[in-house]
């Protein structure tokens, strides 16, 4: 079955750490990978995603993400983090080799910086 | 570039009324997308709009539809409110609709069902 897991549901990091923000994917085809993220009462705003070529994926604010099919993973990282980084984020693979457009959420993870 | 706009941003309805979301689509984009986020649930796809017609809607009853417009904006409606409608609703669009193309989010709708 096609999903998105999210292992951590809740990450702690000192501002100005680097965070890693894991992503696992099941899915039969070629997977379309997105990043969201979602500050509270906040709709959804995208980091970055994957869809072809390099592996490794730049987006806004600094954010990168690695895909790596071996492993069915799709990271997001950020080498500093800011205060302003607190929020949940979202992984999501699309459903797009069957066309049905809708996206396949994993359950977030919520990031809190501490000072 | 304006970006996917809803309204209204906060809505408060008993059991049983009925509700209509609605969503603006950024210039220029066909497809709408419809997405539920309750609390303990997670983002659950709902109905996806492209070119005034409906082409795909997720696991909800019928109760949950919608429609899209010729300038590609798009209402939900919900009847009959349940108290585990309330949630925040979610409006996505995208260029094409077709295969590989990125939604974009508005902020949202949040319905309180009491």
């Amino acid at each position: 079955a096609q999903s998105v897991t999210q292992p951590d549901i809740h990450i702690t990091v000192s501002e100005g750490a680097s965070l890693e923000l894991r992503c696992n994917y099941s899915y039969g085809a070629t997977p379309y990978l997105f990043w969201y993220v979602q500050s509270p009462g906040q709709g959804l705003q995208l980091l970055l995603k994957y869809f072809s070529g390099d592996t490794l994926v730049q987006g806004i604010k600094g954010f990168e993400a690695e895909f790596k099919r071996s492993q069915s993973s799709f990271n997001l990282r950020k080498p500093s983090v800011h205060w302003s980084d607190a929020a949940e984020y979202f992984c999501a693979v699309g459903d797009f080799s069957s066309n049905t457009g809708k996206l396949i959420f994993g359950q977030g993870t919520t990031l809190q910086v501490k000072p | 570039e304006a970006g996917v706009t809803q309204s209204p941003t906060h809505l408060i309805k008993t059991r049983g009324q009925q509700v209509t979301l609605r969503c603006s689509p950024i210039s220029g984009h066909t497809s709408v997308y419809w997405y539920q986020q309750a609390l303990g649930l997670g983002l659950q796809f709902l109905l996806w709009y492209d070119e005034g017609e409906e082409r795909n809607r997720g696991n909800f009853p019928p109760r949950f539809s919608g429609r899209q417009f010729p300038n590609y904006s798009s209402e939900l409606n919900v009847n009959a409110l349940e108290l585990e409608d309330s949630a925040l609703y979610l409006c996505a669009s995208s260029r094409q609709g077709a295969r590989s193309d990125t939604q974009y989010f508005g902020p949202g709708t949040r319905l309180t069902v009491l």
